[in-house]
């Protein structure tokens, strides 16, 4: 049971470059999300998923795109980096309705993403 | 957007010691209780304990206990006999339970506790 696992860790952009982050989780969850986490700042929502098949847009979504094909990913895109867009990725997924009384997110270990 | 007030951007704590980490957030909606996270310098995010709008009794767990004041909207996470392993950032967030639907969550800026052996 691996949770929530996050593909690259590390990743170095150009301004104008486009790259996919994947979320992929195993606790078959219905919903998950997309944060971005600035030094000295809380995280932030970027994008989030309810089930698969769906997306919404979080706090501060311009910029980014994301998909929901099956139930265990979820992906961020970006498809034209600015160095703004710098910043540590987390995904995060959760049961959703049905699930425990918490409904704690679980997260994953995160992307340090560099725009240059 | 709702506003989450930690007002203490760090603080320093002897080993063995209790503390008291502040959390306030405005939010209007009755049902919404309060998420505490925990930030180590390794960068994941562990759930710590969660406190129900409309759970009668403060929540514990473990070494962690939250001091729910609804009315006041704040809800302060006490780590009794703090550890060397807690130090890390501590971020609340409140939200709701999954009854009520869709549970996104909005963090505060966080405080930085460190334990000084």
């Amino acid at each position: 049971n691996a949770g929530v696992t996050q593909t690259p860790k590390f990743r170095v952009l150009k301004t104008g470059q486009s790259m996919t982050l994947l979320c992929a989780q195993d606790m078959n969850h219905e919903y998950m999300y997309w944060y971005r986490q600035d030094p000295g700042m809380g995280l932030r929502l970027i994008h989030y998923s309810v089930g698969e098949g769906t997306t919404a847009k979080g706090e501060v979504p311009d910029g980014y795109n994301v998909s929901r094909l099956k139930k265990q990913n979820f992906l961020l895109g970006l498809e034209s980096a600015a160095p703004s867009q710098t910043s540590v990725y987390f995904c995060a997924s959760s049961y959703g309705v049905t699930g425990s009384s918490y409904n704690e997110q679980f997260f994953g270990p995160g992307t340090r993403l560099t725009v240059l | 957007a709702q506003k989450i007030t930690q007002t203490q951007p760090g603080m320093f704590v002897q080993e063995k010691e209790a503390v008291t980490l502040d959390c306030t957030y405005d939010t209007s909606d009755p049902s919404y209780g309060l998420f505490w996270y925990k930030q180590p310098s390794s960068g994941e995010m562990i759930f710590l304990i969660y406190q129900g709008s409309y759970d009668q009794q403060n929540a514990t767990e473990g070494r962690y206990s939250l001091n729910f004041q609804k009315a006041r909207k704040s809800a302060n996470l006490v780590i009794s006999a703090s550890q060397l392993g807690d130090s890390a950032m501590y971020f609340c967030a409140p939200g709701r339970l999954s009854n009520f639907g869709n549970e996104k969550l909005t963090f505060g800026t966080g405080t930085r506790l460190t334990i000084i052996p």
